[in-house]
């Protein structure tokens, strides 16, 4: 059963546009909420994260919208530049993690120069 | 501050046979979990130390264990290497576990099985 489901699983955006990547979940327990980005041969980075008290959260160019009785939450990078080309996992995790980050599957972002 | 460090990069099994992972945390954090990597299911949560004691434990089989020292350092061992083991896997650590500390992963072992 897979907890948390990711949209899309690949996309394409120009320079200076805005990316914009989605998930869904279904355990209401859930209650952080980790954006992380990982290049090839290296782990997964920590980007954002947010809280389900907090309906957005901006850090620099990367925005989480969380939508809690949608049970959706969203990342955007806004004026997206080429370094940001690399796959991003949202994920999501009950009362500190203890029982582990439920992934979704991840999406390959490519920014268009 | 120094990252969270896996040992070895890369290893290249044969089935039956048993492999141990190493994975030394940042300074200071004493929660370690790892997660396998695969291209068809992604990232799962294999187990987390804290303490030297295993506080959780994902869906995988007997064959995947772990242990922490009191250094922190951690261990993961596969017994009866299968083709299916084939991935990547991560280490990630954290100060103490609690609700505000975000996981700060390696770059991973790659295993592959032959």
């Amino acid at each position: 059963q897979q907890q948390v489901k990711q949209s899309p699983q690949s996309l394409i955006v120009q320079k200076g546009g805005i990316s914009i990547i989605n998930c869904a979940y279904e355990n209401t327990a859930f209650d952080y909420f980790p954006w992380y980005q990982q290049f090839p041969g290296k782990g997964p980075a920590l980007l954002i994260a947010i809280r389900p008290d907090v309906s957005e959260k901006k850090e620099g160019r990367f925005t989480i919208s969380f939508n809690k009785s949608a049970k959706q939450f969203s990342l955007h990078i806004m004026d997206s530049q080429p370094g940001d080309s690399a796959t991003y996992f949202c994920a999501a995790s009950i009362g500190g993690g203890a029982d582990g980050l439920t992934f979704g599957k991840g999406t390959h972002l490519i920014i268009q120069p | 501050k120094a990252g969270v460090t896996q040992t070895p990069r890369y290893l290249i099994k044969t089935r039956g046979q048993q492999v141990t992972l190493s994975c030394s945390p940042i300074s200071g954090h004493r929660s370690v979990s790892w997660y396998q990597q695969t291209p068809g299911q992604g990232l799962q949560f294999l187990f987390e130390y804290f303490s030297e004691t295993q506080r959780n434990k994902g869906n995988f089989p007997g064959r995947f264990s772990g242990r922490q020292f009191s250094n922190s350092r951690s261990e993961m061992n596969v017994s009866t290497l299968e083709l299916g083991d084939s991935a990547l896997y991560l280490c990630a650590s954290r100060p103490t576990g609690g609700s505000n500390q975000p996981q700060h992963f390696g770059d991973g072992t790659r295993l592959s099985i032959l």
